[in-house]
């Protein structure tokens, strides 16, 4: 059973646009939601992560914006850049400690 | 470097082999996970340890085991490997589980590769 829902599996946008990821859960019992990003041949690594309790986290060009009503997250990049061409991984922490990913979406950022 | 040491890095082996898989967790770090990346399936939870006790178990087969020894390194062993276990394998750690704030940190991954 999936417990997050990610979309679009793949992404292409234009140096300086905006990238847009957005996931879905169904599971109430989440108290984190992060943003992990993954380069070829790397480990995912943490981007940025939010707490239900607040509704938009900024940090840089990486936003993520929560409605908690609609069980729905989704990260923003702003002024996208070809380095930010990775795949990004959305996530869900239960209270009991597990993480659960979504599928990923490959951004691709043409200069 | 994230401080997750896994290794090896690759891994090549033949249908109905045995490997085992090798996970230092960052320096702190009392709680170990792995995971399976495959191209179909993403990012599945396998199995985590905490401070030597499994802790949960998700996805992973009865031909997979794992332990987490004294010194808080982990192994995952695959065995009578079948051309589906390919995969990248990855380990993460975090200082203890069940805390928003310690979300993973996940090594660089262990490319398995059953021919």
């Amino acid at each position: 059973q999936q417990q997050v829902k990610q979309s679009p599996q793949s992404l292409i946008v234009q140096k300086g646009g905006i990238s847009i990821i957005n996931c879905a859960y169904e599971n109430t019992a989440f108290d984190y939601f992060p943003w992990y990003q993954q380069f070829p041949g790397k480990g995912p690594a943490l981007l940025i992560a939010i707490r239900p309790d607040v509704s938009e986290k900024k940090e840089g060009r990486f936003t993520i914006s929560f409605n908690k009503s609609a069980k729905q997250f989704s990260l923003h990049i702003m002024d996208s850049q070809p380095g930010d061409s990775a795949t990004y991984f959305c996530a869900v922490l239960s209270t009991l400690g597990r993480l659960y990913f979504g599928r990923g979406t490959q951004l691709t950022v043409w200069p | 470097d994230s401080g997750v040491t896994q290794t090896p890095k690759h891994l090549i082996t033949a249908t109905g082999q045995r490997v085992t898989l090798r996970c230092s967790p960052r320096s702190g770090d009392l709680s170990v996970y792995w995971y399976q990346q495959s191209l179909d399936q993403g990012l599945q939870f396998l199995i985590q340890y905490y401070n030597g006790e499994e802790r949960a178990k998700g996805n992973i087969l009865e031909r997979f085991s794992a332990q987490q020894f004294p010194d808080l390194h982990s192994e995952l062993n695959l065995s009578s490997l079948e051309l589906g276990d390919s995969a990248l394998y990855f380990c993460a750690s975090s200082p203890i589980p069940g805390s928003g704030a310690n979300v993973l940190t996940f090594g660089a991954g262990s490319r398995l590769t059953v021919l």
